[in-house]
């Protein structure tokens, strides 16, 4: 009964390096969700995407910042050239299909990044 | 712009009491509605939610109120215990599933 599986749990990265966070949404969950968390902060929405396909990017950086969910293996969130205001913890989360009616996205445990 | 958020940032209560974590949207069309609990190191955890053609939803020791007339929605926990100290994070539905969320509420329950 696995959950949204994220990883790496923490990623350390020098300024200018690239980041590649990884996320497997639940067993039969096609929809997936980034979201960034600063600290002492709420979640702030950054992309949505199915398979192969971008929804919404409408919160994600137009600059250094990508995703992707291909057709086999997990969704990526890219952050190139990485820079210290990138530092924040990264959440992924999943969906069912959405048939018309909203329902609640479940949530991996984050990856935590911290550029130096 | 529109934006969910809370009233207090933090709450603290003795166990045993019943809590009230309050929050107030703003975006009328909002039809869709979850309270979060995040734990430290922790991805948000779900704990229950409200469609806009209800007033209340029970669920165990967790209950939510939306008063649409005043954009308002509560969680309210009956004896609340120490694990339930955590971080509260109320969220609206923006289209495609996508949920706004807003700043939290910290509760700190004494034993």
């Amino acid at each position: 009964n696995a959950g949204v599986m994220q990883n790496p749990r923490h990623l350390v990265r020098r300024r200018g390096q690239e980041a590649r966070l990884r996320c497997s949404p639940m067993k039969g969950h096609s929809h997936v969700y980034w979201y960034r968390q600063l600290p002492e902060e709420g979640l702030k929405f950054m992309v949505y995407l199915q398979k192969e396909n971008i929804i919404d990017e409408s919160g994600m950086p137009k600059e250094r910042f990508s995703a992707e969910f291909p057709k086999e293996g997990p969704s990526i969130l890219r952050i190139q050239q990485v820079v210290r205001g990138d530092s924040a913890a990264y959440f992924c989360a999943s969906s069912p299909p959405v048939l018309g009616v909203a329902s609640p996205l479940h949530f991996g445990n984050g990856t935590r990044l911290t550029v130096t | 712009g529109e934006s969910v958020g809370l009233h207090l940032p933090t709450l603290s209560v003795q166990e045993g009491d019943n809590s009230i974590i309050n929050c107030a949207y703003s975006n009328s069309a909002s039809d869709y509605f979850i309270w979060y609990k995040q734990e430290s190191g922790k991805g948000p955890q779900f704990i229950i939610d409200i469609r806009s053609n209800m007033d209340k939803r029970q669920g165990q020791r967790v209950t939510v109120l939306l008063n649409k007339t005043v954009k308002h929605l509560s969680l309210q926990i009956a004896a609340t215990q120490p694990g339930d100290s955590a971080v509260y994070f109320c969220a609206e539905n923006s289209g495609y599933s996508t949920l706004t969320f807003g700043k939290g509420t910290m509760l700190l329950v004494s034993p």
